[in-house]
C-alpha cells in the first residue's frame, strides 16, 4: 500500500518550459489536492478535486492547470514555467471533500527553476 | 475567507520540557482542525486532529485543546524528545464544497535539544 506516490521527485526547468507533475493514490480516496511550500509560507492550495471530474482553483491557481484523470491520479501542468513557480509541490488525498477529512501526502516534488 | 495564524514561528526547548504550538483563526464556522507534522525533507503526516464538538484530544504524549469562543486551538506536546524536533502546521476548515478546504499556518519548527 503505497498511499500517495508523485513523480519526479526533483526536477529542474528553464523559464518558458513545461512540464507535467504526476500524482497517484492508491487509498480508493475521492478527493484529491496540489499544495505548494514554499519558505516561511506554509502550505498553500494551488487546485483541488473533490471527485472524480470535478477540478476548481484552490488560492493560488494562476500558472497552473490540473487534470483529474480517473479516481487515482490528478496531474498539474505548468504551462510556461517562471522562476516564481520554484517550489515544493505537493499532491494529497481525502477520502471525501469539504476539508474536514484527514488529508494524506505524497512525498513531494522539487522544482527549481532557471 | 478563513485566516489562521500560527505562534511561535520558532521554538526551542530541553529534551523532557513541554511545548506549545498556538493557532487561531476566523472564520467562527470552522470545525476541523487537524495538526500536521513535517521532518526536513518529508512529508507532512497527521499527528492529530479536532473537531468543533470536542474540546480536548489526546494521543499518548500529545494533545490539542480548542477554545471555540476565542477561536484557538493549542498543541501539546509533553516530555519532548530529540525526535519531536519538525515544523508544525495546524489548519483549520469547514465542512462544504469550495468552502470547506483546509487552511494551513504557516509553521512552527521545534527544535529540542538533547
Amino acid at each position: 500500500n503505497a498511499g500517495v506516490t508523485q513523480t519526479p521527485k526533483f526536477q529542474v526547468l528553464k523559464t518558458g518550459q513545461s512540464m507535467t507533475l504526476q500524482c497517484a493514490q492508491d487509498m480508493n480516496h475521492n478527493s484529491m489536492y496540489w499544495y505548494r511550500q514554499d519558505p516561511g509560507m506554509g502550505l498553500r492550495l494551488i487546485y483541488y478535486s473533490a471527485s472524480e471530474g470535478t477540478t476548481d482553483k484552490g488560492e493560488v491557481p494562476n500558472g497552473y492547470n490540473v487534470s483529474r484523470l480517473n479516481k487515482r491520479e490528478f496531474s498539474l501542468r505548468l504551462e510556461s514555467a517562471a522562476p516564481s513557480q520554484t517550489s515544493v509541490y505537493f499532491c494529497a488525498s481525502s477520502e471525501a471533500p469539504g476539508g474536514n477529512q484527514p488529508q494524506h501526502f505524497g512525498d513531494g516534488t522539487r522544482l527549481s527553476i532557471l | 475567507g478563513e485566516n489562521v495564524e500560527q505562534h511561535p514561528s520558532t521554538l526551542s526547548v530541553q529534551e523532557g520540557d513541554s511545548a506549545v504550538i498556538k493557532c487561531t483563526y476566523s472564520d467562527s464556522a470552522s470545525n476541523y482542525f487537524p495538526w500536521y507534522k513535517q521532518e526536513l525533507g518529508k512529508r507532512p503526516q497527521l499527528i492529530i486532529d479536532i473537531r468543533s464538538n470536542v474540546g480536548e484530544k489526546k494521543d499518548q504524549r500529545i494533545a490539542v485543546t480548542l477554545n471555540k469562543t476565542a477561536k484557538h486551538f493549542s498543541l501539546h506536546i509533553t516530555e519532548t524528545q530529540p525526535e519531536d524536533s519538525a515544523v508544525y502546521f495546524c489548519a483549520a476548515s469547514r465542512y462544504g464544497g469550495s468552502q470547506g478546504n483546509l487552511i494551513f499556518g504557516k509553521g512552527t519548527k521545534l527544535s529540542v535539544k538533547p
